[in-house]
């Protein structure tokens, strides 16, 4: 089966770095996923990685290494309208279903 | 281009009731999933179509939850009779290929609250 890890909340200020790690074990590796959730909407797609190493994407980025089970997405230039949920999410056997974990809520503060 | 739309968006009920939940995916995409997050846990499959055929539906709670989609273009989710523990945002999203995740689109959900 799969598991995975993610801190529960996270806080940062304007203009500031923030790294959000998780963990994960999986029976197969068919990549991660990262989603971006505004409260009281929809997870919305940042990234996909399968192959070992940084992503980047403008101000966010990820990183996964597949030897320690272990991703994280990093955000630059932190912005206000930065502060959401971050879903860590890998897919389930056959890739038809996606494992989430339980979110990183990230606030980020003046 | 219209994303994946969802009603009612909020539904409050009583125990025992039955809320029927609707999901329109986008346009032209065969594979429709719903999700459900329960508070504070995390979100969880429910079940997958592609088309009309249910290809998984390994995460549906219980035979009290009914999911349909006729005609292989929006879907339902009936919950009949519901209680205290369905509460929760049931999402649904849907994607064109199955082996991409860039392609998952999800609905903004429909929040079910039972009391």
């Amino acid at each position: 089966g799969q598991n995975i890890d993610q801190p529960t909340e996270m806080t940062a200020t304007e203009g500031a770095i923030v790294q959000i790690n998780c963990t994960y074990q999986t029976s197969g590796f068919n990549g991660l996923f990262w989603y971006q959730q505004h409260a009281g909407e929809a997870p919305t797609f940042l990234s996909y990685n399968v192959l070992d190493g940084l992503e980047e994407k403008g101000r966010f980025s990820s990183f996964l290494s597949r030897s320690k089970g272990y991703s994280y997405l990093l955000l630059k230039e932190l912005q206000m309208k930065d502060s959401a949920s971050y879903l860590c999410a890998v897919p389930g056997t056959g890739f038809q279903k996606l494992v989430f974990g339980t979110g990183t809520r990230l606030l980020v503060s003046p | 281009e219209a994303g994946v739309t969802q009603f009612p968006s909020h539904s409050v009920i009583e125990k025992g009731q039955t809320v029927t939940l609707r999901c329109d995916p986008i346009s032209g995409h065969d594979n429709l999933y719903w999700y459900r997050r329960v508070m504070g846990k995390e979100i969880k499959f429910l079940l997958h179509f592609v088309k009309e055929s249910k290809q998984d539906e390994s995460g549906m709670p219980n035979n009290r939850f009914l999911a349909e989609r006729t005609g292989g273009t929006y879907s339902t989710l009936k919950v009949q009779p519901a209680e205290l523990e369905d509460s929760g945002v049931y999402f649904c999203a849907s994607s064109q290929d199955r082996g991409s995740g860039n392609t998952i689109y999800f609905g903004e959900g429909s929040w079910l609250t039972v009391v």
